[in-house]
């Protein structure tokens, strides 16, 4: 499986806009970029997919440029409330597997 | 609640016990997965079910795991002859199948081992 790599741990402050940065330069031509958020004592929970260009839903946005090679996960305004890890995943629509490969995760702290 | 739920969310027990969790899917979802976390890393597939087939496992799962799937419904994973090495959090998904694949599941609360 394709692995990505992102930091272990970043900072922020409330109401400051939050960029994770996920590198995945062996990315197939059909993988999907995927991220879960992971509360503490809580199973993950999947926020948003997209393939290139940009995706945005109601929790956060994707930016994936032309070649696929790395992507960011943009969460606006953040509250101490988007503490979390922060895992970034490629996934393969279609796949018969059933697997997801996570990794390690950006653990992400919000201050007030 | 309609998510997905895991029984017990907290077991200790001695070396060499045995112990079975319990999940609950989301009751329209065919597909159901388990996987293993420890502290500071990402949640490790275990194996995976499609209605009550198991169709996948990991090198994880020795051969004092067992899980199954009766009906397609409930699954339960058993763990034989625990070792300390076993203490984790685990954790049951699931989802629906189809041509899009399994990348949104959805996962319960976790059944936390410890083995003294």
């Amino acid at each position: 499986l394709a692995k990505t790599t992102q930091p272990i741990s970043m900072d922020s402050y409330e109401g400051q806009e939050v960029n994770i940065t996920c590198s995945h330069n062996n990315i197939a031509t059909n993988d999907y970029i995927t991220w879960y958020q992971q509360f503490p004592s809580q199973g993950p929970r999947f926020i948003i997919q997209g393939y290139k260009t940009k995706v945005t839903n109601e929790v956060a946005s994707l930016f994936i440029p032309a070649d696929r090679k790395s992507s960011t996960l943009s969460l606006p305004r953040v509250s101490l409330s988007d503490t979390a890890v922060y895992y970034c995943l490629l996934t393969t629509r279609g796949s018969t597997l059933g697997r997801l490969y996570f990794g390690r995760g950006t653990q992400l702290t919000v201050w007030p | 609640d309609t998510g997905v739920s895991q029984d017990p969310r907290h077991k200790i027990t001695k070396r060499g016990q045995n112990v079975t969790f319990r999940c609950d899917p989301i009751s329209e979802h065919n597909r159901l997965y388990w996987y293993r976390q420890t502290l500071g890393q990402g949640p490790e597939f275990l194996t995976y079910f499609q209605n009550e087939a198991q169709l996948e496992k990991s090198r994880l799962l020795s051969d004092r795991f067992s899980a199954e799937r009766p009906k397609g419904s409930f699954s339960t994973l058993e763990i034989q002859r625990t070792e300390q090495g076993d203490s984790a959090m685990y954790l049951c998904a699931s989802s629906l199948g189809g041509r899009f694949g399994s990348y949104e599941q959805y996962f319960g609360p976790g059944t936390r081992l410890t083995v003294t």
